[in-house]
């Protein structure tokens, strides 16, 4: 079965810059792509951006332009997302969920999830 | 950016209620609709796509409907695991936006 296994929980200094992993199986992980949403304590879920887990490509909701960076390594089936200039406000759970579409299409829908990554931002 | 809102932002039911939450987008979606449930510390589910499909091991008592700006989830049995948050969520234009989310409690 599909399983999105997510790093270990985060604390973070304003400023700087934190990579969340998400390594696939149970699946071809190049044949679907991947995308980042998070939640803030007690709040609603936000979509950040998604790869290909394929050929690399990225595209990212506006709100995180210049600060989000989404890799991922086919050799270990696995994405990265890394957010920098982290504030208070980037204190979240962050998710890596799957795109159910196999293939070149994603149809921004959110299939599997990983467990979920705490994040917490703090002086 | 297409705004999602729920509607109510909670409600209390008891076991085998028909329980109805509804989700308006601030522009046409057409059927671009998506339904999710999620736990307290648990990673949101799958439960519905496209306004009215539902997702392979979801149990028919839930169903969706609706088109353009309006839509609707349905539990038409309410059952002791589905008490829970329901988010509905956009995927016709970025950002993906969700709804603010809608908690069900236990009456």
């Amino acid at each position: 079965q599909v399983q999105l296994v997510q790093s270990g929980a985060e604390v973070k200094k304003p400023g700087a810059s934190v990579k969340v992993s998400c390594k696939a199986s149970g699946y071809t992980f190049t044949n679907h792509y991947m995308h980042w949403v998070r939640q803030a304590p007690g709040q609603g879920l936000e979509w950040m951006g998604i790869i290909n887990s394929s050929g690399g490509a990225t595209r990212n909701a506006q709100k995180f332009q210049g600060r989000i960076t989404m890799t991922r390594d086919t050799s270990t089936s696995t994405v990265y997302m890394e957010l920098s200039s982290l504030s208070s406000e980037d204190t979240a759970v962050y998710y890596c969920a799957r795109d159910p579409s196999p293939g070149e299409s994603h149809v921004f829908q959110f299939d599997s999830w990983g467990q979920g990554t705490l994040v917490t931002v703090s002086s | 950016d297409i705004q999602m809102t729920q509607s109510p932002s909670s409600l209390s039911a008891s076991a085998g209620d028909r329980v109805t939450i509804a989700c308006r987008a601030s522009d046409n979606i057409y059927t671009y609709l998506n339904w999710y449930q999620q736990k307290p510390g648990e990673a949101p589910k799958f439960l519905i796509y496209e306004a009215s499909s539902l997702q392979s091991g979801v149990p028919s008592r839930f169903s969706g409907s609706g088109s353009g700006t309006d839509f609707t989830l349905t539990i038409s049995s309410l059952q002791p695991e589905d008490f829970a948050t329901y988010y509905c969520q956009q995927s016709r234009s970025p950002p993906y936006t969700f709804g603010q989310g809608t908690k069900v409690e236990i009456k």
